[in-house]
């Protein structure tokens, strides 16, 4: 009964720093999302897959780069971190009209 | 594109009073709407969703919600909430584009309202 979940639950990268972060879900769902959460701003989609093997851009998707190898599993990558990426980013799956599952989070601090 | 507009971003209630949390939406197509909540340090959590039909829905925690279309709004009502109620409430809209077209379920969410309730 695991849900939606994100490894790490945190982390303090340097600037110019690369990372992945992973969400795994075992729900068999086809649609995945990366979202960050800032203060004040709600959130916003960072990049989404419909399917294994696809992937599409968000709202905000400049310095980050995603892959989906396999369906239960989305990952996040940060290139080379910037403090402007520092925030909480939230994966979710989910079917359209059904709403998301999120996952608990990951609170990366870039320094 | 579609937007969401959440009017108040502090409310705070004392308990056993009613509360209302607003949102209003702005979309050129029919959309889903949802309600979420989130406690500290935790991710989002399902409260309520609109998709068809009745025009009030109701969730989970005694929360409603009622769709008013002519006033592209959803408002988030609950006649008396409690201590545990205190937490981040986001409204969010999904387009939908008939049976023929996806959004593939993209939420647009508004920037949140923090519910505050007082003993």
């Amino acid at each position: 009964n695991a849900g939606v979940t994100q490894t790490p639950k945190f982390r303090v990268l340097k600037t110019g720093q690369s990372m992945t972060l992973l969400c795994a879900q075992d729900m068999n769902h086809e649609y995945m999302y990366w979202y960050r959460q800032d203060p004040g701003m709600g959130l916003r989609l960072i990049h989404y897959s419909v399917g294994e093997g696809t992937t599409a851009k968000g709202e905000v998707p400049d310095g980050y780069n995603v892959s989906r190898l396999k369906k239960q599993n989305f990952l996040l990558g940060l290139e080379s971190a910037a403090p402007s990426q520092t925030s909480v980013y939230f994966c979710a799956s989910g079917r359209r009209a059904d709403g998301y599952t999120f996952g608990s989070g990951t609170r990366l601090t870039v320094v | 594109a579609q937007s969401v507009t959440q009017l108040d971003s502090q409310v705070p209630v004392f308990e056993e009073a009613p509360v209302e949390l607003r949102c209003n939406y702005s979309s050129s197509v029919s959309v889903y709407l949802f309600w979420y909540v989130q406690y500290p340090n935790q991710g989002l959590q399902l409260l309520l969703k609109y998709l068809s039909g009745s025009t009030l829905v109701k969730g989970i925690n005694g929360f409603e919600a009622e769709f008013n279309k002519s006033q592209t709004s959803f408002h988030l009502r609950k006649p008396s909430v409690h201590i545990s109620d205190t937490a981040e409430y986001f409204c969010a809209v999904s387009v939908y584009l008939g049976p023929g077209g996806t959004s593939y379920g993209k939420l647009t969410f508004g920037q949140g309202t923090i519910l505050t309730v007082h003993p």
